[in-house]
């Protein structure tokens, strides 16, 4: 399995303010996740993000409002632009198993950025 | 209807006692089927696969009946530490060969002493 990271693991935010969440894998993987879980929700994919072209935005979910990059494959970002207290929730970075082969397989998470906006 | 659903309980069992949840989906189509346990305050980690025949790992068993559309899980011998949230996720495919990983809300479970 792979081992992931994120920075920061929480911040207090101000409205109208962006912040940018990293998402280190020990290993490189073609296909990278981004998911919302708001307080007592589900997990929510916000983007597919792949190395070398424009992530994959879910329905509900825009670039402006979310920007992600992904310079190399063990890498990523996921920038929460124009804060409000909606935006409140935990992200999670997440891999596939399997190498990241590009079938849906097992996911494996980072440990989460809790992030509140005031 | 939601794509996958699932009891959010709370389920409050004593030690020892065996416990089963169940998980519905309604795309017919899904393709695979997993259980994964959420601690709170922590990310999801994959428990385990749910195979055509069931599969046993330990205390956990997992069962997916395709025709009618649901995946459970049972605890035996439940511990403390087996008191979390339980998600279970489908894979199910859509239209243009697209795959996409649908989460339940989950189901929390609560073991005593």
């Amino acid at each position: 399995s792979a081992v992931i990271s994120q920075k920061p693991s929480r911040d207090i935010c101000q409205r109208g303010t962006s912040l940018t969440i990293q998402c280190q894998v020990d290993s490189q993987v073609t296909m990278m996740f981004w998911y919302r879980q708001q307080p007592g929700q589900s997990l929510t994919l916000i983007a597919t993000a792949n190395q070398g072209s424009e992530a994959t935005y879910e329905s509900g979910f825009v670039i402006d409002k979310f920007p992600i990059s992904r310079p190399n494959l063990t890498f990523s970002t996921l920038t929460v632009s124009n804060m409000s207290p909606e935006d409140s929730s935990i992200y999670l970075c997440s891999v596939e198993g399997g190498g990241g082969s590009g079938t849906y397989n097992e996911q494996f998470f980072g440990p989460g950025t809790r992030l509140t906006v005031l | 209807r939601k794509e996958v659903e699932q009891d959010p309980g709370p389920f409050n069992v004593p030690e020892g006692a065996t416990v089963a949840f169940n998980c519905t989906y309604s795309n017919s189509a899904s393709q695979s089927f997993f259980w994964y346990r959420q601690d709170c305050r922590k990310e999801p980690k994959l428990l385990m696969s749910v195979y055509s025949s069931g599969n046993e790992d330990g205390r956990f068993t997992a069962q997916l009946n395709r025709a009618s559309q649901y995946i459970s899980l049972l605890i035996r011998d439940s511990k403390l530490s087996d008191s979390a949230t339980y998600l279970c996720v489908v894979i199910s495919l859509y239209a243009g060969n697209n795959r996409k990983l649908i989460w339940g809300l989950g189901t929390s479970l609560a073991v005593n002493p």
